[in-house]
């Protein structure tokens, strides 16, 4: 069975500083993806950064970044430079690459981030 | 384009109504989702079409019907809601082929109360 776990369900950072989101897995699959989705209080479910379990590099998109430790299980999102526009709620996901439910999505609880002025 | 529609974007309906909610994507993925999601917490999965055939039913009950007329449109219909069943309603589409987990986009969702 997949699980994904968000330890943290809110967060606050200062502006301009650097937050790191947490985020584990458990899983049985050898080849499967891990995303992070940011869902401000509009509603849409908007796509950051994606990390294959066999990619050998963290997955940077600007300035999101994916601290990818495979032993650990863990793929937290690290953002820099935090702007207001970043406080929203967001969701690690994964997906087995192949096998039966190889199309299901499997979500996180969440983290609310909040950027403080 | 990594562009996902959805209308409407709000819906109000009684008990008793029949209404639809549509979803179109031209990125020529052949995975389509439907996805409810209450106040604070991740989105729960419903259906997953691939290639317009029916690949998982998360035992939702028969009052939501899934369709998806072609590899672009997904439609959700309802009937006989209950006012738990009020949550926002996301789509979502992915590229589907074994051996790689592709992202998943979603559209912005319809907000459905049921009174």
């Amino acid at each position: 069975a997949q699980k994904i776990t968000q330890t943290q369900p809110g967060m606050f950072v200062q502006e301009k500083e650097a937050v790191t989101l947490d985020c584990t897995y458990d899983t049985s699959d050898q080849s499967y993806g891990l995303f992070w989705y940011k869902q401000p209080s509009s509603g849409e479910m908007i796509f950051l950064i994606y990390q294959g379990s066999y990619d050998e590099q963290n997955a940077t998109e600007g300035r999101y970044s994916l601290n990818f430790q495979k032993a650990r299980k863990s793929a937290n999102l690290v953002i820099s430079a935090s702007q207001l526009g970043d406080s929203a709620m967001y969701f690690c996901a994964m997906r087995p690459s192949r096998g039966y439910n190889f199309n299901k999505f499997y979500f996180g609880s969440g983290t609310k981030l909040n950027v403080k002025p | 384009d990594t562009e996902v529609t959805q209308t409407p974007k709000h819906l109000v309906m009684g008990m008793t109504n029949k209404k639809s909610l549509k979803c179109e994507q031209h990125m020529g993925h052949r995975a389509m989702y439907w996805y409810k999601q209450k106040a604070k917490k991740p989105p729960e999965l419903m259906f997953v079409y691939s290639y317009e055939k029916l690949s998982i039913n998360e035992s939702v009950p028969s009052r939501f019907s899934p369709e998806c007329p072609n590899s672009s449109l997904l439609n959700l219909h309802l009937h006989a809601l209950q006012p738990e069943d009020s949550a926002l309603y996301l789509c979502a589409s992915s590229q589907e082929k074994g051996g790689f987990a592709y992202e998943q986009y979603f559209g912005p969702g319809t907000r459905l109360t049921v009174t």
